[in-house]
Formats: structure tokens, C-alpha cells, sequence
């Protein structure tokens, strides 16, 4: 299974763009990059995926390296609702069409006034 | 359309005691996931079901179990609770029929075991 590595934690001041990194080295041709994020203990909260191309919704921009062994999210303009535990994940695709999404312990983004 | 909801949001019980949560998916989803969440573990897979089927099973003990309804409604169950049983468990519901659909999340049953 590809695993993904996070910085632990990560600042950012509001209305700046916040780039949170994830490291995937390991990530094989079929496999996503999804990107979620968490506040307080809350369910969490689908931000965005891709594959080899980068992607752009309305809430962030997804930026994937050429050999995908990496990608970069992107909150344009970070406000403090955007204060959140982010999580970077590989989705692997099991045999019968079965999947598993790979959690670690994600990226705490603070954003500070 | 409505979100994930899971019921109840809070739950106490004791150690030997057993319990049920419940999921509703978002109309249309057919795939329920479960997840477990302690600290420092991160998201933990506990069983994935589709079409009333359990599809894929993560590494819980049997005491951990599940089922789907035919509306697609989830609920799963936990047997003789442990204290390390205390956490919070986490229902996705997907579309369920392509690889790369989207998993989205309820707010979570928050379980403490005494």
C-alpha cells in the first residue's frame, strides 16, 4: 500500500495562501491523491482528488508532481475556519472493486489572525 | 441533499456491554464505510458494505460487526465493549460503483466505555 508522510504541523496567517505538502512516494499508477481535512473532532470534510493532472475546486487547488511522488494543496486565501487537521491519502484499489483509504495523522494547520 | 447522519452523536456505556450505532448514507449512496478514530491512531478501517454485502474488512476483532439494510442504511455493532473500545466511529457513504468515487463523512457516534 502507498503510504503518505505529512508534516506534523503547519502556520499559516489569514488571508495568505496556506501549501500543505504530502509526500507519496511509494504510489503506484491506479492509485488516487485525496485530499480531507478535520476540525475539532468533526466528521471529515472532502476537499479534493486527483490523479496525474492538476485539479482546482472551490475550495483548494491540488498540485501533483510530474513523477507523482508527491502533491501540494492549496488554500488560496487561509481564513481561521480553515484551522483544521489535514489529511493526505492514496486510495488503493483491492481486488472485486474493494477499497481502502490509507490514513495517517495528517498536517494540524493552525491560522492565526 | 442531506448529509451522513449518524445516531447517536454521544454514547456512554460500561465494560461487558454492547452497542449499536447507525448510519444513514446520502440518498442515493449504496457503499457504507466505518471507520474507527482514537488519538494518535488516526482513522482506523473497520468494514465497508455495498448492496447489503460486506465487500472489505479491515483488522478488528469479531467482537466489531455490521450490516446494511436495504436502503442502504448501516448499522454496526460492538460486543462485550473494552475500554480501549472508546472512540470516535465514523460512517462514509460513497456511490460505490466506480474505484475512484468519493467517500463522504457523518459527523461521528463519539463512544466512551467505562
Amino acid at each position: 500500500d502507498a503510504k503518505t508522510t505529512q508534516p506534523t504541523s503547519m502556520d499559516c496567517a489569514e488571508g495568505r495562501a496556506a501549501n500543505l505538502p504530502c509526500n507519496h512516494s511509494t504510489i503506484s499508477g491506479n492509485e488516487y491523491v485525496y485530499w480531507y481535512r478535520q476540525i475539532h473532532s468533526q466528521g471529515p470534510q472532502y476537499i479534493i482528488h486527483g490523479l496525474k493532472n492538476n485539479e482546482t475546486n472551490e475550495m483548494a487547488s491540488l498540485i501533483i508532481t510530474e513523477d507523482r511522488k508527491s502533491s501540494t494543496l492549496i488554500l488560496p486565501h487561509a481564513t481561521l475556519r480553515d484551522t483544521a487537521v489535514y489529511y493526505c491519502i492514496v486510495r488503493r484499489l483491492d481486488a472485486g472493486n474493494n477499497r481502502k483509504l490509507i490514513w495517517g495523522l495528517g498536517t494540524s494547520l493552525a491560522v492565526n489572525p | 441533499k442531506a448529509g451522513v447522519t449518524q445516531t447517536p452523536r454521544y454514547l456512554i456505556k460500561t465494560r461487558g456491554q454492547q452497542v449499536t450505532l447507525s448510519c444513514s448514507p446520502i440518498s442515493g449512496h449504496r457503499s457504507v464505510s466505518w471507520y474507527q478514530q482514537t488519538p494518535g491512531q488516526g482513522l482506523q478501517f473497520l468494514f465497508e458494505y455495498f448492496s447489503e454485502t460486506q465487500r472489505n474488512k479491515g483488522n478488528f476483532p469479531g467482537r466489531f460487526s455490521g450490516r446494511q439494510f436495504s436502503n442502504s442504511r448501516s448499522e454496526m455493532n460492538v460486543s462485550t465493549l473494552e475500554l480501549g473500545d472508546s472512540a470516535l466511529y465514523l460512517c462514509a457513504s460513497s456511490l460505490g460503483g466506480q474505484a475512484s468515487d468519493t467517500q463522504y463523512f457523518g459527523p461521528g457516534t463519539r463512544l466512551t466505555v467505562l
